[in-house]
């Protein structure tokens, strides 16, 4: 069964370094998400994209943040300074249409000391 | 508007027992309501979904009730074995309505003991 990957698995960071995070879509989705889920809370959006351009994003998606889709394959988040508060799983999602469900990767941890 | 209130936040089951997760929402533009299966270290997995057109959906040992009047539905878990320990979220969206982001509950820690 096709799925999801996301990769580093554990990224290690100091406070204000630059990560990214990449994902790799199932083969035939357009549209890609990004969740993350600080430990032990809820999982919250983060942002969407569609067609190339970022279709929704949420207060939490700042100007520290970005995405893109370098390759046409991978997914990747950005982070451009990072903050202690941004230690969390990141999740990327992805599916076919609207109708669709979200496929989960496996997530990277992000840890910023 | 747009949040889910999922509860209990823990819940221990006897092997063999049943397991009952419930939800509630305000926004009734919400059209998808997806149950999602999350184990240590994992990413959350679709377990079951329902929309609102009907009120019951059964998949194997997985069901979901919808009270579309109430703004509620719940995940019940027939026959709990150790193996469906984990944590469930519930979680709506509107595809319809244009913004498909999954908005999730807080979790239930399901401990099924053998």
């Amino acid at each position: 069964e096709p799925e999801v990957t996301q990769t580093p698995s554990h990224q290690v960071t100091q406070m204000g370094q630059e990560v990214i995070l990449r994902c790799v879509p199932i083969s035939n989705h357009l549209y890609f998400y990004w969740y993350r889920q600080i430990l032990g809370q809820k999982v919250e959006f983060l942002v969407s994209f569609y067609n190339n351009e970022i279709s929704e994003k949420s207060e939490i998606f700042d100007d520290q943040f970005s995405v893109e889709r370098p390759d046409g394959s991978n997914f990747t988040l950005k982070i451009r300074s990072t903050k202690l508060e941004d230690s969390a799983m990141y999740f990327c999602a992805t599916f076919r249409d609207p109708t669709d469900t979200q496929y989960f990767g496996p997530g990277t941890r992000l840890t910023v000391l | 508007q747009q949040q889910v209130k999922q509860s209990p936040q823990s819940l221990i089951v006897q092997k063999g027992g049943i397991s009952i997760i419930n939800c509630a929402y305000e926004n009734t533009a919400f059209d998808y309501f997806p149950w999602y299966q999350q184990f240590p270290g994992k990413g959350p997995a679709l377990l079951i979904a329902i929309r609102p057109d009907v009120s019951e959906k059964k998949e194997g040992r997985f069901t979901i009730s919808f009270n579309k009047s109430a703004k509620q539905f719940s995940l019940h878990i027939m026959d709990s074995q150790p193996g469906d320990s984990a944590t469930y979220f519930c979680a709506a969206s509107m595809a319809q309505g244009g913004s498909e982001k999954l908005v999730f509950g807080k979790g239930t820690k399901l401990t099924v003991n053998p």
